[in-house]
């Protein structure tokens, strides 16, 4: 079975504090790819970065980073110095042929940046 | 240039009546999808094509029914629809090397607000 699971359904923090959202995963494959998307309250899903099981290299790119670890199955998101534009749901998704190449979302995670 | 364009943007209609979403690509990707966001925001999965071949079938009632005409094109027909239709659909696509390549995230497109009454 294929999984992603966000524990986190809402986080509010306020302008400038660092946030961390969670994402744990479940697959049998050894072969699998790991997304993170943005949906801001206009409503279109924004694709913000891919990571292949075979790199485990964390990445950074400007106020956002990300986590990856297989030894606990996470692909955490963490937003630095956050901002009022980053309110919005973010969602996880799992993709992996040993599941027909479907991509699985998490539930999501709404964050609320306050001024 | 909208990479991934879907028509209309709402869509407001009664019980029992059949519709149709469209979807367009440009990206020159093979794959695109089908995706139904309910009311508290989770995606599922309803279909997925690969050059016009459907590869993905999600347990859907067979009320809906994709259609793919090129691999730029994947449309959504339903028939006679339900108050438990009424959600947001997204179209994606993607361009996926298969298995043992390499496999990109998806480009969405902007949705399509779907209200039954």
């Amino acid at each position: 079975a294929q999984k992603v699971t966000q524990a986190q359904t809402e986080i509010s923090v306020v302008e400038k504090e660092d946030v961390t959202l969670d994402c744990v995963y479940e697959t049998r494959d050894t072969t699998y790819y790991l997304f993170w998307y943005k949906q801001p309250p206009s409503g279109e899903l924004v694709f913000l970065i891919r990571r292949n099981s075979f790199d485990e290299q964390n990445e950074i790119s400007g106020r956002y980073s990300w986590n990856f670890q297989k030894s606990t199955s996470s692909f955490n998101f963490t937003i630095t110095a956050s901002q009022v534009v980053d309110s919005a749901v973010y969602f996880c998704a799992l993709k992996s042929w040993a599941n027909a190449g479907k991509s699985t979302f998490g539930d999501g995670t709404t964050l609320t940046v306050k001024p | 240039d909208t990479a991934v364009s879907q028509t209309p943007k709402y869509l407001v209609t009664q019980m029992g009546n059949d519709k149709s979403i469209k979807c367009e690509q440009n990206l020159g990707h093979d794959t695109m999808y089908w995706y139904k966001q309910d009311s508290k925001k989770f995606l599922k999965i309803m279909f997925s094509y690969n050059n016009k071949e459907l590869i993905i079938n999600e347990t859907v009632p067979n009320r809906f029914s994709p259609k793919s005409p090129d691999k730029a094109h994947l449309n959504l027909h339903i028939n006679s629809l339900e108050l438990g239709d009424s959600a947001v659909y997204f179209c994606a696509s993607s361009q996926d090397l298969g298995q043992g390549g390499t496999n990109y995230g998806y480009t969405f497109g902007s949705g399509t607000r779907l209200t039954v009454v």
